[in-house]
This record gives C-alpha cells, sequence and structure tokens, in this order.
C-alpha cells in the first residue's frame, strides 16, 4: 500500500511554543491529506482536511487559528500548533487517501505524540 | 448521517481460537466500510474494506470480515488468533457525500493470550 510518513514522532514542548508536524506522501501525490486527533483509549477525531495549493477545510469545533494547516506540495502537509498549552497534548495523526480513486482507503502516518509541559 | 459501532471495548481470545470483532453500521445509501488495526502509539494500518462484489472481504495477516446487510454489520474475523494479532481494532465507514471524509468506531482492544 501507500506509504505515508510523519515526522516527529514524539515531542515535548513548554507551554506557549509552536510545534510543526510533518506528513509526505512518499510513494504517490496527495492533493488532500487528512489530520486526525486522538485522545488516549478513544477514537479518531478528524480535525481537518488539507488541500494542496488552497486552505484547509476545518471540522466544526476545530480552531484554525490554533492548528495551521500548510499543503504546500503535493506530498507534503504541515500541521502547526500555535502557542501550545497542555490540554493541545495529544496524539496527531495524519492520513491521506490512496489511488484509488473515491474508493479508496485512508494510508495512515505513524503518528506524533505531543506532549506540552 | 453515516456511522459505525464497536459494541465491545474489549475482546479476549486464546491464541489459535478464532476471533470475532465485531461492528454494525449506520449508512444513507451504499455502504463503504474499512477495517484498521492500531498497535501503541503507531499510526492505523489498513486490513480491508468492503466496496461491492462479495460478502466476505479477505483482508491482511488473515483477517477477513464479513458484510451483512441484513443486519448492518461487518464484523471482522480471523480462524486463528495469534498474540501478535494483540491491539487496537477500528471499524470506519466512508461519507457517501464527502467523499474525503471518515468516520471511526470507538474501537474494540483484543487481547490474544497464549
Amino acid at each position: 500500500g501507500a506509504v505515508v510518513s510523519q515526522h516527529p514522532s514524539r515531542v515535548i514542548c513548554k507551554s506557549g511554543t509552536s510545534v510543526k508536524i510533518e506528513c509526505r506522501s512518499l510513494d504517490f501525490q496527495a492533493t488532500t491529506m487528512f489530520w486526525y486527533r486522538q485522545f488516549p483509549k478513544q477514537s479518531l477525531m478528524l480535525m481537518a482536511t488539507s488541500n494542496e495549493g488552497s486552505k484547509a477545510t476545518y471540522e466544526q469545533g476545530v480552531e484554525k487559528d490554533k492548528f495551521l494547516i500548510n499543503h504546500a506540495s503535493l506530498t507534503l502537509s504541515t500541521l502547526t500548533v500555535t502557542s501550545a498549552h497542555p490540554e493541545d497534548s495529544s496524539f496527531y495523526i495524519c492520513s491521506a487517501r490512496g489511488a484509488s480513486g473515491n474508493t479508496g482507503e485512508l494510508f495512515f502516518g505513524e503518528g506524533s505524540r505531543l506532549t506540552v509541559l | 448521517a453515516q456511522s459505525v459501532a464497536q459494541p465491545e471495548d474489549q475482546v479476549n481470545v486464546a491464541e489459535g481460537n478464532p476471533l470475532t470483532v465485531k461492528c454494525t453500521y449506520s449508512v444513507s445509501g451504499n455502504p463503504y466500510l474499512f477495517w484498521y488495526v492500531q498497535y501503541p502509539n503507531r499510526g492505523l494500518q489498513f486490513l480491508l474494506k468492503y466496496i461491492t462484489g462479495d460478502n466476505l472481504v479477505k483482508g491482511s495477516y488473515g483477517f477477513e470480515a464479513e458484510f451483512n446487510k441484513s443486519q448492518t454489520s461487518f464484523h471482522l474475523k480471523k480462524p486463528s488468533a495469534l498474540v501478535s494479532d494483540s491491539a487496537l481494532y477500528f471499524c470506519a465507514v466512508r461519507d457517501n457525500v464527502n467523499f474525503n471524509k471518515f468516520y471511526f468506531g470507538s474501537g474494540t482492544k483484543l487481547n490474544v493470550k497464549p
């Protein structure tokens, strides 16, 4: 299947700083990528849809100024958590659709665990 | 709106025994259903999907799932469980209007004991 790479896998930062997480599609081009957030022992919550060359689409309740998404190329999307606070600590996972058009499954990165002190 | 439900938080099986992880769905229109597995501190790995065709879908690592329209279910199965199958399993359904949107179940933790 398609490979999605996410970096860093773990990051610890101080409250008030910003953290950038990268998501790359390694062997295919992804015009659309997705960012999910997962709380401990819970399911995935879609945060936003990242569109190459245009603005991201955020889900209801997700602060777009807090979670900045940039999709500058067909293989790279970034999520920046701005002015991070302890409540932003979570597991963030990106994904991209495979090549099978609208019936394609999502392929996921390995996730990034953010801990804000 | 589309949704999936995983009624079991946890499933325990002995190695070598068959396993079933349950999933029921609610969709308007044709269901596009998926199973994913997640190991600790890792992303999700795709196991299998049902789009159309045979009700029994075969996937990775010996897993299969049976689509049952009358019961609106898509249970994940494996004839003989391995200890290495222990992980968190998610059922998902794709939205039929916004094809980019997937709805995930709450997850089921599978414990396979030696």
